[in-house]
């Protein structure tokens, strides 16, 4: 079976461009998760969805981020102005609906490289 | 609100040697606890997870981990490492009914030859 697939791989931009990362969860999965990964800050929840529906944007750094989930099998994650700061890893994550101790199914993740 | 806590950012251990990556957790109910492993350029694999069955979980490549209440541990052991077990590891808790998952900082895992 495929896994969550997450597009592009590398990214590479400069400030003040947008940036639209994607992803593809796994069929049937009903939680999909965006993360951020940096070596300051290790690994960050910054929102997941249920049924397409935001559940928790806590962890939504600020305004220029926004998340989208228009169908069961789509997401995207934007960031609108793109600042260097915003350089790091973004995964994306899948999980079945269920109980919580279903584990979540990670994508091989986005690097964003912002110039 | 639950935490875990990986000491040891790196650790080192020379082939066939034991491995012991050690995760404490912080929970005000029984929690669900998650061992992942991220390899250069991936993203988290589930080595194993404990949801209040066994005490001790068997996951892939050999590895295992004890929950612990006493203690409130979670510690990750393998008897003999290979060379292929050098990765970034990460422990990670969830609550019943949050889908939410709290990650550690991670322990990086180098294998000495």
């Amino acid at each position: 079976d495929a896994g969550v697939i997450q597009s592009p791989r590398h990214e590479v931009t400069e400030m003040g461009q947008e940036v639209t990362l994607r992803c593809k969860p796994i069929s049937g999965h009903d939680y999909l998760f965006w993360y951020r990964q940096t070596m300051m800050r290790g690994l960050e929840l910054l929102i997941y969805f249920n049924n397409n529906v935001p559940i928790d944007d806590s962890g939504m750094p600020e305004d220029r981020f926004s998340a989208k989930m228009p169908n069961a099998s789509f997401s995207t994650l934007k960031i609108q102005p793109s600042e260097p700061r915003d350089s790091a890893v973004y995964f994306c994550a899948s999980s079945p609906t269920g109980n919580s101790n279903q584990p979540q199914h990670f994508g091989d993740g986005t690097r964003l490289s912002i110039l | 609100a639950q935490s875990v806590t990986q000491l040891g950012s790196h650790v080192s251990v020379s082939e066939g040697a034991l491995v012991l990556l050690r995760c404490n957790y912080s929970s005000s109910v029984p929690p669900y606890l998650f061992w992942y492993v991220q390899y250069p350029n991936q993203g988290l694999q589930l080595l194993l997870k404990y949801t209040s069955a066994a005490t001790l979980v068997k996951g892939i490549n050999g590895f295992e981990a004890e929950f612990k209440k006493s203690e409130t541990s979670f510690h990750l052991t393998k008897p003999s490492a290979h060379m292929s077990d050098a990765a970034e590891y990460f422990c990670a808790v969830s609550l019943f009914g949050n889908e939410k998952l709290t990650f550690g900082t991670g322990t990086r895992l180098t294998i000495i030859p």
